[in-house]
């Protein structure tokens, strides 16, 4: 599975929109780009996730540069709720791999009032 | 929908005995569940991936004969840690895939060995 790369924190005002970037430059062509964060002592929750096309959900949207070497988690409107470690994750859709979940460090968002 | 449950949330087991965790898709099958553990300030971290019916994949350095799997039905996997020490004291989560690729997860086991 691809490696991503993303910054290990952010800070955003409650209210604004929270965009996190992802480098993934070495995707292949078979692997989606997933969104998870986990809030503290708590499991992961999925978020979104694509494979080329921008995509949106009641929680977030997600852009994919044409290359899909990066993409960029957006929330819209960030609430002090929004506070986690978000992750980005490439995941093959097939192959001996398959569903596997290789989560590295994420992005620290803090949301301030 | 999607949600995984896991049971306990958290658990303290005194040294040698075992202790086993229930993870459980409540609302869709699954026939691929995956157990994670995570040690603080750390990623999380796959140890195994487990089938329905058939016998689970552990990962690189993972014991096999210590962190038993067993995925006895499409809504059930249960892990057992085995003769524990306070290393493997640690936050236990599950995954169970959904419809397609989409892996969502249960809410988390702390075992605290002393």
């Amino acid at each position: 599975d691809a490696k991503t790369t993303q910054p290990p924190s952010m800070d955003c005002a409650e209210g604004r929109a929270a965009n996190l970037p992802c480098n993934h430059s070495t995707i292949s062509g078979n692997e989606y780009v997933y969104w998870y964060r986990q809030i503290h002592s708590q499991g992961p929750q999925y978020i979104i996730h694509g494979l080329k096309n921008n995509e949106t959900n009641e929680m977030a949207s997600l852009i994919i540069t044409e290359d899909r070497k990066s993409s960029t988690l957006i929330l819209p409107h960030a609430t002090l709720r929004d506070t986690a470690v978000y992750y980005c994750i490439a995941l093959n859709a097939g192959g001996t791999s398959y569903g596997k979940l290789t989560f590295g460090q994420g992005t620290i968002l803090t949301v301030h009032p | 929908g999607a949600v995984v449950s896991q049971h306990p949330s958290r658990v303290i087991c005194k040294s040698g005995t075992s202790v086993k965790i229930e993870c459980r898709s409540l609302d869709f099958q699954a026939t691929t569940m995956f157990w994670y553990r995570q040690f603080p300030k750390q990623s999380l971290m796959l140890m195994a991936t487990s089938n329905e019916g058939s016998k689970a994949t552990y990962e690189q350095g993972v014991e096999k004969d210590k962190f038993l799997i067993n995925h006895a039905s499409l809504t059930l996997s249960t892990l057992t840690v085995t003769s524990a020490h306070p290393e493997d004291s640690s936050f236990y989560i599950c995954s169970a895939v959904a419809q397609g690729e989409t892996q969502y997860f249960g809410p988390g086991t702390r075992l605290l060995v002393l």
